[in-house]
């Protein structure tokens, strides 16, 4: 079975700190991993996605994640937070066995402080 | 390329009623995805439509349904609505799948659905 935990529903961050949002999933076998982000009233868009290529994957916005298969973790991080950055934040898997359907984490609101 | 089209965007329905959400993938995606999100439950998966088939489904009630044309349009029925299925209704099309695996999905804007 295919799950994600995102840990810490709420991170405030400063302006220009890093952003660090954690996500840990369960997969039996490798998966895919996405990391999407919501603004108010909007749908989701995708910042990234792993697929068994580099473990350490670019986004956009100056978003990265790295892979670790021995920790089963897919954190996101960005060196320097801007005012922009503010949204929910879903890390979600896909993988062999649950075909197009994913398997989304609880969301992780970050909030920027000026 | 045009994105994910859902209208409306906004609906207040009654209970007792039902409702039609539409969906306009992107040009090629023959795959349509439908989650519904709440603060209580977040994103939960509700069907997925390839080709006009219905090829995966959520937990859900038989009162959430869906269908996809042959231009890969899709719509979602809710009938004999409940307080509770007050969401954001999110379409998402993909290009499918390969080895099982998902291309990813393009999320539309949603549709906030309100039952009163």
């Amino acid at each position: 079975a295919q799950s994600v935990t995102q840990l810490g529903s709420h991170v405030s961050v400063s302006e220009g700190a890093l952003v660090l949002l954690r996500c840990n999933y369960s997969s039996s076998v490798p998966p895919y991993l996405f990391w999407y982000v919501q603004y108010p009233n909007q749908g989701l868009q995708l910042l990234l996605k792993y697929t068994s290529a580099a473990t350490l994957v670019k986004g956009i916005n100056g978003f990265e994640a790295e892979f670790k298969k021995s920790e089963t973790s897919f954190h996101l991080t960005k060196p320097s937070a801007h005012m922009s950055d503010a949204a929910e934040y879903f890390c979600a898997v896909s993988g062999p066995n649950t075909g197009n359907q994913f398997y989304f984490g609880t969301g992780t609101s970050l909030t920027v402080i000026p | 390329k045009a994105g994910v089209t859902q209208t409306p965007r906004y609906l207040i329905k009654t209970r007792g009623q039902q409702v039609t959400l539409s969906c306009s993938p992107i040009s090629g995606h023959r795959s349509v995805s439908w989650y519904q999100q709440t603060p209580g439950q977040g994103l939960q998966f509700l069907f997925e439509y390839f080709s006009e088939t219905q090829r995966n489904k959520g937990n859900f009630p038989g009162r959430f349904s869906g269908r996809q044309f042959s231009n890969s349009r899709s719509e979602m029925n809710v009938s004999t609505l409940e307080l509770g299925d007050s969401a954001l209704y999110l379409c998402a099309s993909s290009l499918g799948t390969a080895q099982g695996f998902s291309y990813g999905y393009t999320f539309g804007s949603g549709t906030r659905l309100t039952v009163v």
